[in-house]
């Protein structure tokens, strides 16, 4: 079965620009959520979507949205990047939004 | 907030035992969960216990809570070298995750 799988895994972007991101969850997962990871904040939840509807949100601002598409993969947008932006994306899927949680590797973002 | 902490960082001999600590404030917290995260690599589930548990046990892990206390821990037995990596904490308060709480991680390092 294969896991998580997020793209890319690597990204460079400059102030000001725009991102989207992908993950795919695992074959039969519905619920996506999106983490973001930095040394000085830790992981923090952004967004969860299920059957194509944002079913939770986190504490971060409208520049940070996200969808699910109907085969349960998921994009998350960042509009107008900020040097704080620079972060590693962690997606995770679960069958249901149940506590069973599968990560994806991540993805590297870096705003210059 | 409600709060996660665990100390930054551990350092034993392989072979010996690894004692990793949590602490939590949210009185209820229903899951506990422990995740392994190694260089460039995503989370991975390495165990979770409910709250209504002291103890679990999964071959070499043994997740101790103490739900008075509001600790949690995670025992790895005879440690090698492959367990280095950074171990996170997590809570949750519902069946769906989305609101799942992290600490900041604990690296293990383990010398040969």
């Amino acid at each position: 079965k294969a896991g998580v799988t997020q793209t890319p895994r690597y990204l460079i972007k400059t102030r000001g620009q725009q991102v989207t991101l992908s993950c795919s969850p695992i074959s039969g997962h519905r619920s996506v959520s999106w983490y973001q990871q930095t040394p000085g904040q830790g992981l923090q939840f952004l967004f969860e979507y299920f059957s194509e509807t944002q079913r939770n949100k986190g504490n971060f601002p409208g520049r940070f949205s996200g969808r699910q598409f109907s085969n349960s993969r998921s994009e998350m947008n960042v509009s107008t990047l900020e040097l704080g932006d620079s972060a590693l994306y962690l997606c995770a899927s679960s069958l249901q939004g149940d506590h069973e949680q599968y990560f994806g590797p991540g993805t590297r973002l870096t705003v210059t | 907030g409600e709060d996660v902490e665990q100390s930054l960082f551990l350092s034993v001999r392989e072979g010996d035992s690894s004692v990793i600590n949590c602490t939590y404030t949210d009185s209820s917290s229903t899951y506990l969960y422990w995740y392994k995260q190694e260089p460039g690599a995503g989370l991975q589930l390495l165990t979770y216990i409910f709250s209504n548990m002291d103890m679990k046990q999964d071959q070499r892990l043994t997740v101790l809570l103490n739900k008075k206390d509001k600790h949690l821990s995670l025992r790895i037995a005879d440690t090698q070298t492959g367990d280095s990596a950074i171990y996170f904490c997590a809570e949750s308060t519902r069946q769906n995750n989305n609101d799942m709480r992290f600490g900041a991680g604990t690296r293990l390092t383990v010398k040969p």
